[in-house]
């Protein structure tokens, strides 16, 4: 099936600094990825939506400013979080959605913790 | 508004019963429904989704539109049935955009 992978898994930083998760599709091209986050033993909370060559829809809450998301090929979306503060420390995963039966391929997540 | 509601966190069940993870949803529309699932120290995957109809690991689940629901059923649970289980709610327009249920914790005892 579909792989999509996520760099890095495990991310440490200190607040006010910036980090980027990177999301690929491995072999397939993905027209729509999606940024979730997951709190511990909560759900899935989807951020926004990234579209090649366009700019990211974010869900209402979001701070767009503060998640940047640049989805700059079929195979490529990132999120960076900017100025971080140990409230953004969370779980992190993307998604891919591949043609035609626009299926979702999850990546394994990343793990962000902000000092 | 738009809500998917899995009312249990944990189910425990002794191999060979039956299983049924309840999921409610709220959408104004007509949604696509789906069962995710994620094994230990796994990522998320597609378990099945209502309008391909199928049974997949031998898990079965039917939307029901009058009660608002899709519940996962499985005859006779195995061990390697434990995971975590979200229902999932992707609505009309064809986004793609998903809205999780909280989860369910499916452990299987031998």
């Amino acid at each position: 099936g579909a792989v999509v992978s996520q760099h890095p898994s495990r991310v440490i930083c200190k607040s006010g600094t910036s980090v980027k998760i990177e999301c690929r599709s491995l072999d397939f091209q993905a027209t729509t990825m999606f940024w979730y986050r997951q709190f511990p033993k909560k759900s899935l909370m989807l951020m926004a939506t990234s579209n090649e060559g366009s700019k990211a829809t974010y869900e209402q809450g979001v701070e767009k400013d503060k998640f940047l998301i640049n989805h700059a090929s079929l195979t490529l979306s990132t999120l960076t979080v900017t100025s971080a503060h140990p409230e953004d420390s969370s779980f992190y995963i993307c998604s891919g959605r591949e043609p035609p039966r626009d299926e979702q391929y999850f990546g394994p997540g990343t793990r962000l913790t902000v000092t | 508004a738009q809500r998917v509601t899995q009312p249990e966190k944990l189910l425990s069940v002794f191999k060979g019963a039956p299983v049924e993870l309840k999921c409610n949803y709220s959408y104004s529309g007509s949604p696509e429904l789906f069962w995710y699932v994620q094994y230990s120290r796994q990522r998320l995957q597609l378990l099945l989704r209502h309008i391909s109809r199928e049974s997949i690991k031998g898990f079965t689940a039917d939307l029901n539109k009058g009660e608002t629901s899709f519940h996962l059923k499985k005859p006779f649970a195995q061990e390697e049935d434990s995971a975590m289980y979200y229902c999932a709610l992707s609505g009309s327009g064809n986004t793609g955009k998903l809205i999780f249920g909280q989860g369910t914790t499916l452990q299987v005892k031998p």
